[in-house]
């Protein structure tokens, strides 16, 4: 089945970039998803990428996406303490519309 | 506002009580879906609905079930829980099932079985 796979930890300090990156298997993946969740709260969309692009950007946020090597990252630009949270990649699988596998997650901590 | 609300946020019961999580959105969503989330696991899909009336297995559909009576509602019923089902749940819905269509989180419902 399909399988998503993130790093469980990144450290950053304030004001550095941050890069989370992610890796899939299932190559017939249409959509890909990166999703916040901040302690206590559910999951909110942060940006999302057709398979079909290898960028894209949206203010502080990039996204690359490597279909070859079926490799997605987020960027962050400077990062502030408000980042520190879970970020999920999550993508749409053949004829799973809006059935999304997630990846295990990556806890993001901003330090001072 | 637009949301997506559960109830409880925390539950803690015991082994074979049987429970129900409400999940209700305000947004005329067809789609909707629950997922539970386990450290290390990310998050795996239980059940979703395309519209009313209609249900599909998720992922990890052992042990649960749901219902789609209304739009807006969406339990998802435990009938004898077992402390493997220990976990955070959440409730989502979106527009409908098209791939673009953002998926809008509840806050979770932590539920402990004992």
């Amino acid at each position: 089945g399909e399988d998503v796979e993130q790093s469980l930890f990144l450290s950053v300090r304030e004001g550095d970039s941050s890069v989370i990156n992610c890796t899939y298997t299932d190559s017939s993946s249409t959509y890909l998803y990166w999703y916040k969740q901040e302690p206590g709260a559910g999951l909110q969309l942060l940006t999302y990428i057709f398979s079909n692009m290898d960028m894209k950007q949206d203010q502080r946020l990039t996204v690359l996406l490597n279909k070859k090597d079926k490799h997605l990252s987020l960027r962050i630009a400077d990062t502030q303490t408000g980042d520190s949270a879970i970020y999920f990649c999550a993508e749409s699988y053949t004829g799973g519309g809006n059935n999304l596998t997630f990846g295990t997650g990556t806890q993001l901590k901003v330090e001072l | 506002e637009a949301q997506v609300t559960q109830n409880p946020r925390y539950l803690i019961t015991v082994t074979g009580k049987k429970l129900t999580v409400t999940c209700s959105q305000n947004m005329n969503h067809e789609y909707m879906s629950w997922y539970r989330q386990d450290p290390g696991l990310g998050l795996r899909q239980i059940y979703y609905s395309m519209n009313v009336e209609v249900t599909d297995k998720g992922d990890v559909p052992e042990g649960y079930k749901v219902s789609r009576k209304e739009k807006r509602n969406f339990p998802l019923i435990l009938e004898s829980p077992s402390p493997n089902q220990t976990s955070l749940y959440f409730c989502a819905s979106s527009w409908d099932s098209l791939y673009n269509s953002p998926l809008h989180f509840g806050n979770g419902t932590r539920l402990t079985v004992t």
